[in-house]
């Protein structure tokens, strides 16, 4: 079966700009996470969201927002773009299910590679 | 704190095992231990998961500690496309992963 497909895999923005990133999980899973990687801070959760509902969100400014649509589809977005915010983008997914929660399997895309200048 | 702590970086020659160490000291009861490797340019790829007791899967063994405060995963035969990070996840809330710093594994042929 598919795996999990982020688009764009490149861009590049201007500092003040802002950005989408959509993420596509794969069938049948209705939990989707967003990731930040930079080589500074490496991996950093972003929020989570389960059945179009943010289940959970890490330590980003307000900047840094999602959703998810009724058939599991991702998107996330940053407004106002500072340079700080360069970084392979990764998206995740995983059935979700509650009563196994941490037992549950996590696929991740290949990411979006996001440069500000 | 859900970190675990892992070597910064670990050799093997190609075709022998590798035997990956974590610490989990502070694990309860109902974290499961998620093993992702990640190579360059790439998203983390998911490697093995186990609650208790050892799992094998085509790709790796997992052999955790009885008192589940350590685990070990094995590579079997070390091939150079197994260059990589590899992170070790307490996972206790389920899509909302923990990463540490991982280990870099450096395969030499």
């Amino acid at each position: 079966k598919a795996g999990v497909t982020q688009t764009p895999r490149y861009l590049i923005k201007t500092r003040g700009q802002q950005v989408t990133l959509s993420c596509s999980p794969i069938s049948g899973h209705r939990s989707v996470s967003w990731y930040q990687q930079t080589p500074g801070q490496g991996l950093q959760f972003l929020f989570e969201y389960f059945s179009e509902t943010q289940r959970n969100k890490g330590n980003f400014p307000g900047r840094f927002s999602g959703r998810q649509f009724s058939n599991s589809r991702s998107e996330m977005n940053v407004s106002t773009l500072e340079l700080g915010d360069s970084a392979l983008y990764l998206c995740a997914s995983c059935r979700g299910d509650v009563e196994s929660f941490s037992g549950n399997t996590i696929y991740f895309g290949e990411g979006s590679w996001l440069t500000v200048v | 704190d859900a970190k675990t702590t892992q070597p910064n970086s670990m050799e093997s020659n190609e075709e022998e095992p590798v035997h990956l160490p974590c610490n989990h000291s502070t694990i309860s009861g109902t974290d499961y231990i998620h093993w992702y490797r990640q190579l360059p340019s790439q998203g983390p790829e998911y490697v093995i998961h186990g609650l208790t007791s050892n799992v094998n899967n085509r790709m790796a063994s997992l052999a955790i500690a009885e008192d589940r405060k350590s685990s070990t995963l094995i590579l079997h035969r070390a091939t150079l496309r197994d260059a990589a990070v590899y992170y070790c996840i307490r996972n206790n809330a389920g899509n909302m992963l923990t990463f540490g710093g991982g280990t870099r594994l450096m395969v030499k042929p």
